[in-house]
């Protein structure tokens, strides 16, 4: 069974500060993405990795991926109030049926 | 071009009663699936269609049907409502899983049932 881990399930940080958000998938894969989602409202697109070494940067948000370790990166450099949200990543486990699987989710609260 | 859209946005039920939601794209993915969100787990799939006239099951599908006989609309029904299926549900459409493309969500239904 496919598992994937996100780490922290909640991070509240200063605005200013640096920190990553972990993304750990238990079998091989070589597609992830990654979404925010604002309170009560739908999943919006960040970032898709299709490959081992794949970097994607918006903003203060840079994501990667590790194929051999089976681990997504999401860090965020001098974070501000606007980036509270909570973030997924999900894994295409194309090879077993189309499916995304997604991970719990990162709640994160910037303070100012 | 509206995206994703879903019907209805919100939804009480009373144990035992049926309803279907109905999602809807404008952007001529062939794949579409539906998802429900739980706190502090994620999205988990409930039943997915790679094409008109195609279903198949995902994660979590049992308690629930689906039918695509429009490319452009993908129906979720629930039979018997259960307690256990109050969740928020999302629709989303998108490309062949594996060719890299991402999904596009709606802006979810929240269903509870009494």
């Amino acid at each position: 069974e496919l598992k994937v881990e996100q780490n922290p399930l909640f991070l509240s940080m200063q605005e200013g500060k640096n920190y990553t958000i972990y993304c750990n998938y238990s079998t091989t894969s070589d597609r992830l993405y990654w979404y925010r989602q604002d309170p009560g409202k739908s999943l919006e697109s960040l970032f898709v990795l299709l490959s081992n070494g794949a970097v994607k940067q918006e903003g203060r948000l840079m994501a990667s991926l590790d194929t051999k370790a089976r681990l997504s990166t999401l860090h965020i450099t001098a974070a501000v109030h606007d980036l509270s949200a909570t973030y997924f990543c999900a894994v295409d486990m194309w090879e077993y049926g189309n499916k995304l699987v997604f991970g719990a989710g990162t709640i994160l609260r910037v303070k100012s | 071009n509206a995206g994703v859209t879903q019907t209805p946005k919100f939804r009480v039920l009373k144990t035992g009663q049926s309803m279907t939601l109905l999602c809807a794209q404008d952007m001529n993915h062939e794949y579409m699936y539906w998802y429900r969100q739980d706190p502090g787990m994620g999205l988990r799939l409930i039943h997915y269609s790679v094409g008109e006239g195609t279903t198949a099951k995902g994660e979590v599908p049992d308690g629930y049907n689906v039918s695509r006989l429009k490319k452009q609309n993908f129906l979720l029904g629930l039979e018997s409502a259960a307690p256990s299926q109050t969740s928020v549900y999302f629709c989303a459409a998108g490309e062949l899983a594996g060719a890299g493309d991402t999904q596009y969500f709606g802006p979810g239904t929240r269903l509870t049932v009494l």
